[in-house]
């Protein structure tokens, strides 16, 4: 069974551009969620989707969105960067809702802003 | 955001010793709280889970402890090796049913 694949691996952009994430979930998997990952903040919540739908969302500003696709794809985009969103992008899916089961990584889009 | 606190942000333990970390969290209306490992270059694994209808769970070396009125739970690592050095991610379900994590602890087992 494939994992959480996510796409680019790693990128580098200037500030000011945008980006855009990709996620492809377990085969099965109806929710996927997003997650910043940075020295000393740990793990912040971005987003969640589950069948399409925004479930919840975390304290990101307005340049951060996300949505998913009918075969739960997902994609985060993040507008107008700024050096601070410099982070290791995580998706993870699960079969239920994020916070009733396990949730499986994938390996993260590496992001450097210049 | 960070509604979920977790200690120490870095531990170092000797081969055969207990590695001990701790998490405490604000509300939470569901009951689920899991321990992600994850080492470098990769993205987080689900080591062990507990849903608080018990105060302990045990899987081999790795045991949470969870103590419900407190709002705390604690990994314990016991005979911690040089292969469970890395970084350790409580989570808790708060609010609003997302899943918060912890800010993380480094571990490094030396032999």
């Amino acid at each position: 069974k494939a994992g959480v694949t996510q796409t680019p691996r790693y990128l580098i952009k200037t500030r000011g551009q945008q980006v855009t994430l990709s996620c492809s979930p377990i085969s099965g998997h109806r929710s996927v969620s997003w997650y910043q990952q940075t020295p000393g903040q740990g793990l912040q919540f971005l987003f969640e989707y589950f069948s399409e739908t925004q479930r919840n969302k975390g304290n990101f500003p307005g340049r951060f969105s996300g949505r998913q696709f009918s075969n739960s794809r997902s994609e985060m985009n993040v507008s107008t960067l700024e050096l601070g969103d410099s982070a290791l992008y995580l998706c993870a899916s699960s079969f239920g809702t994020t916070s009733s089961g396990e949730l499986f990584f994938g390996e993260g889009s590496r992001l450097t802003v210049l | 955001q960070q509604q979920v606190k977790q200690s120490p942000q870095s531990l170092i333990v000797q081969k055969g010793g207990i590695s001990i970390i701790n998490c405490a969290y604000e509300n939470t209306a569901f009951d689920y709280f899991p321990w992600y490992q994850q080492f470098p270059g990769k993205g987080p694994a689900l080591l062990i889970a507990i849903r608080p209808d018990v105060s302990e769970k045990k899987e081999g070396r790795f045991t949470i402890s969870f103590n419900k009125s407190a709002k705390q739970f604690s990994l314990h690592i016991m005979d911690s090796q040089p292969g469970d050095s890395a970084t350790y991610f409580c989570a808790a379900p708060v609010r609003t049913d997302k899943l918060i994590f912890g800010t993380g602890t480094r571990l490094q087992v030396f032999p």
